[in-house]
């Protein structure tokens, strides 16, 4: 079955250090891509997307990207945390055609130190 | 700029009740989706429109129905709301080409 993994819950770092989340997914093609952000009580924020092409793909926010196709992963880094960017961030794919039906990961908090 | 309104931030309904979650898009999008989001198990589908009157079920559609009568207007129904059923709901829609979903802000429903 189609589906998103993201294998951590909640993750800290200090502010200033550099970030990864991790994402996998299972789909029998390359899908299209995304990762959202959702501050608290807030809707979810496109942070970025691939669809094809360069495989590092940048975003919003100083985000960044990488898709590997051969370990069907997608992790989303930023060099260097920022306070504000303390959130829950969802990774995310569809299949492409008419529906872009979203299957979303189970999130990953972030919390960032002082 | 994009915009996806949910009516209600935040509601508090009684056991039985039937609840209406109102969505509305300015976007001129085909499709609508209809998302419950609980701690640890992350957004999943609970119907989708992809047009006027049209309507598919998601993941978990059960105990829920949904109305599409204007192209803009989603509309999430809880025919008789339950404890279970407190969670926050997300609507978001997309039009026909391959691009990404737009969220609104959710609405969280707390059922007593």
């Amino acid at each position: 079955a189609q589906s998103v993994t993201q294998p951590d819950i909640h993750i800290t770092v200090s502010e200033g250090a550099s970030l990864e989340l991790r994402c996998n997914y299972s789909y029998g093609a390359t899908p299209y891509l995304f990762w959202y952000v959702q501050s608290p009580g807030q809707g979810l924020q496109l942070l970025l997307k691939y669809f094809s092409g360069d495989t590092l793909v940048q975003g919003i926010k100083g985000f960044e990207a990488e898709f590997k196709r051969s370990q069907s992963s997608f992790n989303l880094r930023k060099p260097s945390v920022h306070w504000s960017d303390a959130a829950e961030y969802f990774c995310a794919f569809h299949y492409g055609g008419a529906t872009n039906k979203l299957i979303f990961g189970t999130g990953t908090l972030l919390a960032v130190q002082p | 700029d994009v915009k996806v309104t949910q009516s209600s931030r935040y509601l508090v309904k009684r056991t039985g009740e039937k609840v209406f979650l109102e969505c509305v898009q300015d976007m001129d999008h085909e499709n609508m989706f209809w998302y419950r989001q609980d701690p640890g198990l992350g957004l999943r589908l609970i119907y989708f429109s992809y047009d006027v009157k049209m309507k598919e079920k998601g993941d978990i559609p059960e105990g829920y129905s949904v109305s599409r009568e204007k192209k803009e207007r989603f509309s999430l129904i809880l025919e008789s709301a339950s404890t279970n059923q407190t969670s926050m709901y997300l609507c978001a829609s997309s039009p026909y080409t391959n691009t990404e979903a737009f969220f609104g802000q959710g609405t969280r429903l707390t059922v007593v």
